[in-house]
C-alpha cells in the first residue's frame, strides 16, 4: 500500500521559500497511474489545489500562485517537492502531499499524506 | 477559471436524518471530473466519490453522487455519527483542479 510523508521546517521567514518534500513509499513516482500534488490547508478553513506533476515532469499550478510555485520530482530518492517562494503569512497553513489516480479517463485523489504545518513568521 | 459554490455552509442535522449537499459550478463540467471528498478534524480528506457518482473502495452505500452539467450533490441517507464531517466537492479542468469552499455537517 503506497504511503506519503511530508517533511520540511516547520516555521519559514517571510520573503523567503517554503521548501517541502513528499517521500513516496509502497510504490514507485515514475509509474505512468499516477499525478503527485500538493493541496494546503489553512486553520479552519477550505482546501486549496496548490498544483501537480506527472512521471514526465509536465507541471500544472494554481493560476493565483504560479508565479512562486514550482512542483519536481526527485526519482533517486522517490519523492517529489514543493517550493514556495516569497512567502507571507497567508501561506501559513497545513501542506498535504497527496497521490492522484488516472483510471480510465477519471481523476481523484485517493492517497493522502498527514500533513505539515507550516508557519511563516519572522 | 472554474468557481465551484458548496452550499449550505453548515448543515445541522441528527443522526438518521439524510443530508443533501450541493455542488455547483461556474461552467458546464463534466460529470467524469466531479469528485467529492470527507474530512474530519485532524486528518487528510478521505476520497468520497468520483466521476460524480462513483463511490470509492470501502465507502458506505448510504453515500450517494449525482449531477450533471453545472448542479451537483452529495447525498447521505440516513447519518450515522461518523458522518459528522466537512465535505468538500472538487473539479478537474484543463489541467487544474479546484475545491468548493466545504459543507460542515454538524450534530444539531
Amino acid at each position: 500500500q503506497m504511503r506519503l510523508e511530508e517533511s520540511g521546517p516547520g516555521l519559514v521567514r517571510p520573503s523567503e521559500t517554503l521548501s517541502l518534500n513528499c517521500s513516496v513509499s509502497g510504490g514507485s513516482i515514475t509509474t505512468t497511474s499516477y499525478y503527485w500534488t500538493w493541496v494546503r490547508q489553512p486553520a479552519g478553513k477550505g482546501l486549496e489545489w496548490i498544483g501537480r506533476i506527472f512521471s514526465s515532469g509536465s507541471t500544472s499550478y494554481n493560476p493565483s500562485l504560479k508565479s512562486r510555485v514550482s512542483i519536481s520530482l526527485d526519482t533517486s530518492n522517490n519523492q517529489f517537492s514543493l517550493k514556495l517562494t516569497s512567502v507571507t503569512a497567508p501561506d501559513t497553513a497545513m501542506y498535504f502531499c497527496a497521490r492522484v489516480s488516472l483510471d480510465f479517463r477519471y481523476y481523484y485523489i485517493d492517497v493522502w499524506g498527514k500533513g505539515t504545518t507550516v508557519t511563516v513568521s519572522s | 477559471e472554474i468557481v465551484l459554490t458548496q452550499s449550505p455552509g453548515t448543515l445541522s442535522l441528527s443522526p438518521g436524518e439524510r443530508a443533501t449537499l450541493s455542488c455547483r459550478t461556474s461552467q458546464t463540467v463534466s460529470s467524469a471530473f466531479l469528485v467529492w471528498y470527507q474530512q474530519t478534524p485532524g486528518q487528510p480528506p478521505r476520497l468520497l466519490i468520483y466521476a460524480g457518482s462513483t463511490r470509492a473502495t470501502g465507502v458506505p452505500a448510504r453515500f450517494r453522487g449525482r449531477g450533471s452539467g453545472t448542479d451537483y450533490t452529495l447525498t447521505i441517507d440516513s447519518l450515522e455519527p461518523e458522518d459528522f464531517a466537512v465535505y468538500y466537492c472538487q473539479v478537474y479542468d484543463s489541467s487544474l483542479w479546484t475545491f468548493g469552499q466545504g459543507t460542515k455537517v454538524e450534530i444539531k
